[in-house]
């Protein structure tokens, strides 16, 4: 089982210039979850899909768009990058909401120059 | 209100010991209260998690103790091992979202 699945895992970017995180996972969970992870700020949620045609703004979800695609897929976009947004980027799944534990993907770190 | 508030930031504990990372939040809607282990260019994994209505919980070396009334809850990690050097991330939840405190990096030297 390949769990949560996060594509690139490390990326630059030129300020201005927009890029798309993409997220699946094949464990057939219902509720899906963007966060971006900062030193000393841990993890901060920027958007999530509690099913397949619903998202929700996280905590900071500004200069942020997202997608979900489908029941498996969960993409995550910036339109015009700014350097504040360099972080590390976590696509994370669980069956039914928070009460049954998330299952994480390995990251995205992305870097605006 | 939807602050989970984590400490320490960092703990350095010798092998054998014990290692023990609180966290104190201030919604009393909170229902659920994870811990999240994660090491180096890893993704967060769970590690073990209670509800308010319990006061302990234990799976192997790991305890998590839950104070209702003070609002807070730790995490203890029994016989540490080098092995368990990672960040640990507390955690609440509130209808279909988890807050995450800021995380404490443990490391555990032989």
């Amino acid at each position: 089982n390949a769990g949560v699945t996060q594509t690139p895992k490390f990326q630059v970017l030129k300020t201005g210039q927009s890029m798309t995180l993409q997220c699946a996972q094949d464990m057939n969970h219902n509720s899906m979850y963007w966060y971006r992870q900062d030193p000393g700020m841990g993890l901060r949620l920027i958007y999530y899909s509690a099913s397949e045609g619903t998202t929700d703004k996280g905590e900071v979800p500004n200069g942020y768009n997202v997608s979900r695609l489908n029941k498996r897929e969960f993409s995550l976009r910036l339109e015009s990058a700014a350097p504040s947004q360099t972080s590390v980027y976590f696509c994370a799944s669980s069956l039914e909401g928070v009460n049954y534990g998330y299952t994480f993907g390995s990251g995205t770190r992305l870097t605006v120059v | 209100q939807q602050q989970v508030k984590q400490s320490p930031q960092s703990l350095i504990v010798q092998k054998g010991g014990i290692s023990i990372i609180n966290c104190a939040y201030e919604n009393t809607a909170f229902d659920y209260f994870p811990w999240y282990q994660q090491f180096p260019g890893k993704g967060p994994a769970l590690l073990i998690a209670i509800r308010p209505d319990v006061s302990e919980k234990k799976e192997g070396r790991f305890t998590i103790s839950f104070n209702k009334s003070a609002k807070q809850f730790s995490l203890h990690i029994m016989d540490s091992q080098p092995g368990d050097s990672a960040t640990y991330f507390c955690a609440a939840s509130m209808v279909d979202k988890l807050i995450f405190g800021t995380g404490t990096r443990l490391q555990v030297f032989p």
